[in-house]
């Protein structure tokens, strides 16, 4: 099993531009969650996705930001018109069944964004 | 709202010193509390959680409702340890699989 798979591990942009994260759960996942991690500080919370569902987006900006997972492929996030601020870790993480105390989220490598 | 606080950016011990990183917590009712580790150029992977009461690779962490903390400790610490700590919290009910993290100690074992 090779764990949660992130990519690109590292992207940079251009104010402006856009940026799509891919994460791929561990096998035999379906519960997905993204965190921000800004320079200097902690993971943050952003999404709780299901296959096809968005259960908890109340971490995500409400603007520019959004999140799916759809029932084929990888969950992607993705960034409209990124701005400088918007440079961060992004991680994903995945667990078999909502995360709870019983069930552990597994960790990405992360992506590390880069906007000019 | 739920908070987690290490107080230590930087924490650099001799091999075989004893360890402790410090995490305190704010959150109104009864929380879960995780230790993350993250070793150079890998991801972060749970190292222990407060309900299972294991010690894994020779750390503990007791939580203290009191103090509100959970403070990972080691007695002898080797320089395979270091890497960065993370301290994170959940809470229960609805929305238990948010995790709020604590910003990280980078905590170095000096041969």
């Amino acid at each position: 099993n090779a764990g949660v798979m992130q990519n690109p591990r590292h992207l940079v942009r251009r104010r402006g531009q856009e940026a799509r994260l891919r994460c791929s759960p561990m096998k035999g996942h379906s519960h997905v969650y993204w965190y921000r991690q800004l320079p200097e500080e902690g993971l943050k919370f952003m999404v709780y996705l299901q296959k096809e569902n968005i259960i908890d987006e109340s971490g995500m900006p409400k603007e520019r930001f959004s999140a799916e997972f759809p029932k084929e492929g990888p969950s992607i996030l993705r960034i409209q018109q990124v701005v400088r601020g918007d440079s961060a870790a992004y991680f994903c993480a995945s667990s078999g069944s909502q995360s709870s105390w019983g069930e552990t989220q597994y960790f990405g490598p992360g992506t590390r964004l880069l906007v000019l | 709202a739920q908070r987690v606080t290490q107080p230590e950016k930087l924490l650099s011990v001799f091999k075989g010193a004893p360890v402790e990183l410090k995490c305190n917590y704010s959150y109104s009712g009864s929380p879960e509390l995780f230790w993350y580790v993250q070793y150079s150029r890998q991801r972060l992977q749970l190292l222990l959680r407060h309900i299972s009461r294991e010690s894994i690779k020779g750390f503990t962490a007791d939580l203290n409702k009191g103090e509100t903390s959970f403070h990972l400790k080691k007695p002898f610490a080797q320089e395979e340890d270091s890497a960065m700590y993370y301290c994170a919290l959940s809470g229960r009910g609805g929305s238990n699989y948010k995790l709020t993290f604590g910003k990280g100690t980078l905590l170095t074992v000096n041969p």
